[in-house]
């Protein structure tokens, strides 16, 4: 089972920021955060992760609370193309192992409106 | 350069009939991963190859699902007999490898096949 908690579904208007909450209230200390994206009609694509401090890359930022219990990642400027569902997942990395695996959960629907 | 490449992108198939799929991860990639998604669901693991072998079949069907990955580069999934809750998008997905790492762990995901049993 996931173990995370994200909403069904969120808004965001073309240009402005999208913030988008992720709960992970039994995460352990070597779990990492990892936030993928899923366009309709293809494959998920990898945005960004991290362990305790925020992190910022070309797609996103992902701020992380300092209890690690939750999370947010953020799009500073949402276009109609950042529509997609988003997966926040928790894993350990390890060398192989199934522990490592990425377990999706239902993600969060975001919806770009011009 | 070229991702993950998957054939076909669309199957319709009658139940009991068998199906197979096939994937082409990214050149240097030693980590091969197939994925089944249900409308409406995240992706589920089935299989992990580390190169030729198949480490992680643990939620694989293995009375009706079969997987090969023989020369360690591509592989196929295969389905026989086809059953009506097959229906679902099967993803193929790479890695270079199973390493701890910050590129090491990205996996890299094809387009996928959509497979209806009538």
């Amino acid at each position: 089972d996931a173990k995370t908690t994200q909403p069904p579904s969120m808004d965001c208007a073309e240009g402005r920021a999208a913030n988008l909450p992720c709960n992970h209230s039994t995460i352990s200390g070597n779990e990492y955060v990892y936030w993928y994206r899923q366009i309709h009609s293809q494959g998920p694509q990898y945005i960004i992760h991290g362990l305790k401090n925020n992190e910022t890359n070309e797609m996103a930022s992902l701020i992380i609370t300092e209890d690690r219990k939750s999370s947010t990642l953020i799009l500073p400027h949402a276009t109609l193309r950042d529509t997609a569902v988003y997966y926040c997942i928790v894993r350990v990395v390890v060398y192989g192992g199934s522990q490592g695996n990425l377990i999706f959960g239902k993600g969060t629907k975001l919806s770009v409106k011009p | 350069e070229a991702g993950v490449v998957q054939s076909p992108r669309y199957k319709i198939i009658e139940k009991k009939q068998p199906v197979a799929f096939w994937c082409n991860p990214i050149s240097g990639h030693n980590t091969l991963y197939w994925y089944r998604q249900n409308l409406g669901q995240g992706p589920e693991l089935l299989i992990r190859y580390e190169n030729e072998e198949a480490v992680d079949d643990s939620q694989l069907p293995k009375d009706r699902f079969s997987a090969e990955r023989l020369k360690g580069v591509d592989s196929t999934l295969k389905i026989q007999p086809a059953e009506l809750g097959d229906s679902a998008v099967y993803l193929c997905a790479s890695s270079l490898g199973p390493f701890g790492g910050r590129s090491y762990n990205e996996q890299f995901f094809g387009p996928g096949t959509r497979l209806t049993v009538l």
